[in-house]
């Protein structure tokens, strides 16, 4: 089984709120991460977690917060958003050991910020 | 970083091989090459990946140059269903984790 899962598959929310992207993988990957895709550009790294702890944030603002609550899941945690924030998010999982580390991609959240 | 450059969009009649281009001259000697498409309204699907030697699997054929700093992804018959963007990635280590640096991506358009 190669599959990540992420959910919810569409959700749209307000500057004010809270939400929370979700997504899981069951194939014994050690690294998670988060992308974020703009229409008709290529996916932009946002975080990686390598054994459950936080490796590389890419100068991503505070108002994205990435949280490992074990190996199998990953959170985003969103609040005070930003109309431009509106974006396919996606997760993607590997190995986490060395080379060739080839990357797993889940279909993503339509993230749309009123 | 390393960068890849591709062409923005290629187009190939259906059942015709299509050779998918890819520029990465400032690629380092541990850096894989490989090579994602995403179909629409889907995430990236994993093609291929090689490091200095000719690759091939079910779904395509890699061809890195000697130098290595150009490569090139092979679709022997595309077919509709391979309509998709192409991206071309390397993958540096950076902080004990290798992350992917996207190409711009090409998209490849069959006709039927």
């Amino acid at each position: 089984d190669t599959e990540v899962t992420q959910t919810p598959k569409h959700l749209v929310m307000g500057m004010t709120n809270k939400k929370s992207l979700k997504c899981e993988q069951h194939m014994g990957h050690r690294a998670m991460y988060w992308y974020k895709q703009k229409a008709k550009k290529p996916p932009e790294l946002m975080f990686v977690y390598s054994y459950e702890k936080l490796s590389i944030n890419e100068s991503v603002p505070s108002r994205f917060s990435p949280e490992c609550p074990n190996s199998s899941l990953l959170n985003l945690h969103l609040h005070a958003l930003q109309p431009e924030d509106s974006a396919l998010y996606l997760c993607a999982s590997s190995q986490g050991l060395t080379s060739p580390d080839t990357q797993y991609f889940g279909p993503g959240t339509r993230l749309t910020v009123l | 970083d390393a960068k890849t450059t591709q062409p923005n969009s290629m187009e190939s009649n259906e059942e015709e091989p299509v050779h998918l281009p890819c520029n990465h001259s400032t690629i380092s000697g541990t850096d894989y090459i490989h090579w994602y498409r995403q179909l629409p309204s889907q995430g990236p699907e994993y093609v291929i990946h090689g490091l200095t030697s000719n690759v091939n699997n079910r779904m395509a054929s890699l061809a890195i140059a000697e130098d290595r700093k150009s490569s090139t992804l092979i679709l022997h018959r595309a077919t509709l269903r391979d309509a998709a963007v192409y991206y071309c990635i390397l993958r540096p280590l950076e902080s004990g984790t290798y992350k992917y640096i996207f190409g711009t991506g090409t998209r490849l358009k069959v006709l039927a």
